[in-house]
């Protein structure tokens, strides 16, 4: 089955104590992305990566990181959590030609930052 | 930058009436896609309906269908027969170049029996 996993999808943590959350796809995409959710600001874009050791910021990158080793995945690295960065985190990928470029998301990641 | 307007924080409807989401978008490119995402309250980000913008043709998936109108950059999403498992979050969202989506803030869109 074509999926995009994270995990954990629940997580709470105290303050400046590092943590990764994973993503892997297994459709062979070249683009993968982060994206934050909060209530009434939508979804935002926190990195992204066209390809394998290609990753660029999003709008709203302070606070993490990420690499891209391997196609299939993305992790998102928060080395020192604060309370501002609970939130609900999705990860999603895509082709980047032709015409398939519809994004797939993963389950979510519920972060609790305390 | 690009940004997508949600004018309507919550919305609610009976059950087989028809309802309408509004979407409005800023851009100065000519070629970009529109997509609704419903997210229901598993959390799961679903793709409802896209559009390119070189279409003038409206999509539509079978109760859904868009009234996209270019010129005004107005992107609404048009929901038939409503069924108690349209129930969700509906976000408004646009890609351009670089497969970025830009999202709106959202809709509740409650459907009431």
């Amino acid at each position: 089955e074509a999926q995009v996993t994270q995990n954990p999808r629940y997580l709470i943590t105290v303050t400046g104590k590092k943590l990764t959350v994973t993503c892997s796809q297994n459709m062979n995409h070249e683009y993968m992305s982060w994206y934050r959710q909060d209530p009434g600001l939508g979804l935002r874009q926190i990195y992204y990566s066209m390809n394998v050791e290609v990753t660029d910021k999003g709008d709203v990158p302070e606070g993490y990181k990420v690499s891209r080793k391997e196609k299939r995945n993305f992790p998102l690295i928060l080395e020192s959590p604060s309370p501002n960065q609970t939130s609900l985190y999705f990860c999603a990928s895509s082709f980047t030609s032709g015409n398939s470029y519809e994004q797939y998301f993963g389950p979510g990641t519920r972060l609790t930052v305390t | 930058a690009q940004t997508v307007t949600q004018s309507q924080p919550e919305m609610s409807v009976q059950e087989a009436e028809t309802v309408t989401l509004s979407c409005t978008y800023d851009t100065s490119e000519s070629n970009y896609y529109l997509f609704w995402y419903k997210q229901p309250p598993s959390r799961q980000m679903i793709l409802v309906i896209r559009q390119e913008a070189y279409k003038q043709q409206n999509a539509t998936e079978n109760r859904f269908s868009v009234n996209f109108q270019k010129a005004a950059k107005s992107f609404s999403l048009k929901i038939s027969d409503s069924q108690l498992g349209d129930t969700a979050m509906y976000f408004c969202a646009f890609m351009s170049y670089g497969n970025k989506l830009v999202f709106g803030a959202g809709t509740i869109l409650r459907v009431k029996s």
